[in-house]
């Protein structure tokens, strides 16, 4: 079956330019997610949503990143006036959702899209 | 303030051998421990997952060990194989469903054939 994807894999950005970046989700699944990962560092939680609704948002470091799920399925993460420290890969994951007691809620994720701010 | 340490960024053993990559925490609220998988390229996989309540966790030939005194888990690969070169990230969350898992910065493993 699909994983999950994301798009454009590569973004070069003008510094002050807004760019969106795409996730779509396995099919089915419930909770989304999206990280910032430097260069060097690991990933670095930014907001989760449960179906529509935006649950956290407690990681965007910034209000110039907004990050919507419309419709429970397909997320879209924008960033305002980008700016050179925002240079990083993005990355999306989603999971079922559905509380385990016993083992855990496997984050899936996708191959990220990495931006470049000029 | 980095929550989750590996302080080896690179490791390089030898095909068939062990392969022991070690993890550090700061926050004793840390319940569930994930270590993740990512080849170049690719999104990180998830591997294994250790709960506060053991101490080992055992899947194949991955084993996770967690000594919560210490704050410290590791990863053994027994034996290792070429296959399992990649970055290995540890990381740590409040409970198995928390989103805001907390992750390292990662170790490159090289295994050499």
């Amino acid at each position: 079956g699909a994983g999950v994807s994301q798009s454009p894999r590569y973004k070069v950005a003008k510094r002050g330019q807004d760019v969106a970046l795409r996730c779509d989700p396995i099919s089915g699944h419930v909770s989304l997610f999206w990280y910032q990962q430097a260069l060097g560092q690991g990933p670095e939680f930014l907001t989760y949503f449960q179906n529509e609704a935006q649950l956290d948002k407690s990681g965007l470091p910034s209000d110039r990143f907004f990050a919507e799920r419309p419709e429970g399925s397909v997320s879209t993460l924008k960033i305002q006036r980008t700016q050179q420290e925002d240079s990083a890969v993005y990355l999306c994951a989603s999971s079922l959702g559905a509380r385990r007691k016993t083992s855990y809620n496997e984050q899936f994720f996708g191959p990220g899209t990495r931006l470049t701010v000029l | 303030d980095q929550q989750v340490k590996q302080n080896s960024p690179s490791l390089s053993v030898q095909e068939g051998r062990i392969s022991i990559l070690n993890c550090d925490y700061t926050n004793s609220m840390f319940d569930y421990f994930l270590w993740y998988k990512k080849y170049p390229a690719e999104g990180p996989t998830f591997l294994i997952s250790i709960s506060s309540i053991k101490d080992k966790n055992e899947d194949g030939r991955f084993t996770v060990f967690l000594n919560k005194s210490a704050k410290h888990l590791s990863l053994h690969i027994v034996p290792s194989q070429p296959g399992d070169s990649a970055v290995y990230f540890c990381a740590a969350g409040l409970d198995n469903y928390g989103q805001n898992f907390v992750f390292g910065p990662g170790t490159r493993l090289s295994v050499l054939p």
